[in-house]
């Protein structure tokens, strides 16, 4: 678990606040990740970086803004969320994009009131 | 539709019995499989990655199939223990594109 951490583990915030969640990587790899865990539905994969571009948005509302200042950070912005954006989100990283092995950090908890 | 599927649900099971975790699925074109284990409010790890080519894969007392021709895999686990509680998720890949394809996991509980 130490490979990968995020920060904070638990999140309390409302409609109109501004948070933002911090993901580090102590792996050395090139891609990061961010993915969405809601009760009893599929990881939702939400961005994905390589060498700090971001490849891939999957659709994501413009109220969830990531930023990748370089390799090892990553961070998830969040502004004017809604109660059905509460969920479990995870951060992950690998070695490069494709077939790596993605290791997982421990999620943060967001409660959105 | 890619898809990934995954049964049972939920499933309880005695300590030191084994089990066998399911899910199929509908990706094209397949790139890899895998199956992550996730404890409660912890992130998921890896237990295993498959190809195309590879039909088993061991880690330890979980052992994973895959039949490509019929797009099935299975979570056999061995002689289960009390830290095996958790949910198991398979993860399909597509080939050549950053696309991954979560099941919804099956919740596995072993009782003393």
């Amino acid at each position: 678990e130490t490979g990968v951490t995020q920060t904070p583990r638990h999140l309390v915030m409302g409609m109109t606040n501004k948070k933002s969640l911090k993901c580090e990587q102590h792996l050395g790899h090139n891609a990061m990740y961010w993915y969405k865990q809601s009760a009893k539905k599929p990881l939702e994969l939400m961005f994905v970086y390589n060498f700090k571009e971001q490849t891939e948005n999957n659709s994501v509302p413009s109220r969830f803004s990531p930023e990748c200042p370089n390799s090892s950070h990553l961070f998830l912005h969040l502004h004017t969320l809604q109660p059905e954006d509460s969920a479990l989100y995870l951060c992950a990283s690998s070695q490069g994009t494709g077939s790596y092995e993605q290791y997982f950090g421990p999620g943060t908890r967001l409660t959105v009131t | 539709k890619n898809q990934v599927e995954q049964s049972p649900q939920s499933l309880i099971i005695l300590e030191g019995k084994n089990c066998t975790l399911q899910c199929n699925y509908t990706v094209s074109p397949f790139s890899n499989l895998r199956w992550y284990k996730q404890d409660t409010g912890r992130g998921p790890v890896s237990l295993t990655i498959m190809t195309f080519s590879e039909n088993t894969k061991s880690n330890g007392r979980y052992t994973a199939t895959l039949d490509a021709d019929t797009k099935q895999s299975s979570l056999h686990i061995t002689a289960s223990q009390l830290s095996d509680s958790a949910s198991y998720i398979c993860v399909v890949s597509v080939e050549n594109f950053n696309k991954f394809y979560f099941g919804s996991g099956t919740k596995l509980n072993v009782k003393p």
